[in-house]
Order: structure tokens, then C-alpha cells, then sequence
């Protein structure tokens, strides 16, 4: 059965800080690995890799995968009270039907 | 830019009505899809649909839920008797055939069953 284990569940941090979030995932098919940030109410999208080692990057987010160790971090760097949300990480099961694969997220508060 | 919209934000519903929520998604999009989350839990798939069927459903998606396409632009979903527990929100999102995995999801209906 296909799933995708995040950690850790939840995380508090002071502005300024830097954290990483780690997705783990078993999916068959698997073609990608997606990252959302989800505030109030629709996940947004932030990333989707396919290739092990190589980094994306959004001003203070990045991210990589690994295919052979089957997991992908997300690092935020000097953390602002507007990044607090779920962070959430998908597998992207390419198989005759496409559907992701659901983590069930890091909660992250940043504490001014 | 273009964005997956849905109708309404909010709806409240007795026990055993019917809702019907409503989604326009990407006008270029093939696949759609329906997800739910509870409050507090983590995101639910529900369905999948591509060339006007259903390409896969999870083990929530009983009898009570019906998706169609009425017409070329809006999705929807019917939950024909709800129950308490239908209370969520309920995400569409859709894909671009060939785009690997990117879906855009719309802002949510939020559904409470009282």
C-alpha cells in the first residue's frame, strides 16, 4: 500500500530559525514528490521534484529529493511568523490512475 | 492567471439533504478530482475523473457520492443523504494531461452537517 510518513508532526520555532521537514515515502508509479504549504484553507503548491539531488528553490524555501533512500526534505531558512502552517508533502502515483499520495503534515508555528 | 474556482465557501445542510458543491476547474485541465479533509486530519482522496467517468474512487466515496461533468467547464459533487460526519471541506483540483503530478486545487467549500 502506497504511503507517504512526514516528520515531525509538529514543530515551534523562534523567528530566525531554520528548520527542515522530512518526507518519507513508499509509491508505486511513483513519478514525483510534491510539497504544499496549507494555511487557512486550500493547500497552495510550492514544489514538485522528480530528480534525485538536484535542489529547488524559492527565496528562503528549498528542497531535494532522494529516489535512492525514497525521501525529500523542504528547509526553511530564516523563518518568519507568516511561514506558521501545514506543510504538506505528496507522492505522485503515475499509475493508470494519477493520484497523490498524502503525508499527513508538518504543523509549524514560528513564535516572533 | 488561471485558478481552479469552486461554489460555495460555505454551506450548511441538514442531516440526510442532499448538497450538491460545485467546481470550474483549469480550462485546460483533463483530470480532476475531489478531495475532502476533516478538521484537524489530513487530506482524503475521494475520486478521480477523466474523459467523463470515474477513473478511480477511494473506499469513502460510497454510494451517497456521485461526481459529474454537466456541462464542459463545471465539476461536481453530490452527497445524496449526508451524515454528521460528511462535515468537511471539500477541495477540487485538477491536472494538465502530460504536467506529472501538479495539481491546483481550488479555495474549498467548507460543508457543516448539523
Amino acid at each position: 500500500e502506497d504511503k507517504v510518513v512526514q516528520s515531525p508532526l509538529s514543530l515551534v520555532v523562534h523567528e530566525g530559525d531554520t528548520v527542515t521537514l522530512n518526507c518519507s515515502y513508499e509509491v508505486t508509479n511513483f513519478r514525483s514528490l510534491l510539497w504544499y504549504k496549507q494555511e487557512k484553507k486550500a493547500p497552495t503548491f510550492l514544489f514538485m521534484l522528480t530528480s534525485s539531488g538536484i535542489e529547488k528553490k524559492s527565496g528562503r524555501l528549498s528542497s531535494i529529493l532522494d529516489k535512492k533512500e525514497l525521501f525529500s526534505i523542504l528547509n526553511i531558512t530564516a523563518t518568519q511568523t507568516g511561514d506558521s502552517a501545514i506543510y504538506l508533502c505528496a507522492g505522485f502515483n503515475a499509475g493508470n490512475n494519477r493520484k497523490l499520495i498524502w503525508g499527513l503534515g508538518t504543523s509549524l508555528a514560528v513564535n516572533p | 492567471e488561471p485558478e481552479v474556482t469552486q461554489t460555495p465557501s460555505h454551506q450548511v445542510t441538514q442531516m440526510g439533504q442532499e448538497v450538491i458543491l460545485r467546481c470550474v476547474p483549469i480550462s485546460n485541465h483533463l483530470y480532476f478530482y475531489w478531495y475532502r479533509q476533516i478538521l484537524g486530519q489530513k487530506v482524503e482522496f475521494l475520486v478521480s475523473f477523466y474523459n467523463n467517468e470515474i477513473s478511480e474512487k477511494s473506499e469513502i466515496f460510497d454510494d451517497q457520492f456521485s461526481v459529474e461533468r454537466p456541462d464542459g467547464s463545471n465539476f461536481t459533487l453530490k452527497i445524496r443523504s449526508t451524515k454528521l460526519e460528511d462535515s468537511a471541506m471539500y477541495f477540487c483540483a485538477s491536472t494538465e494531461r502530460g504536467v506529472s503530478g501538479e495539481q491546483y486545487f481550488g479555495p474549498g467549500t467548507r460543508l457543516t452537517v448539523t
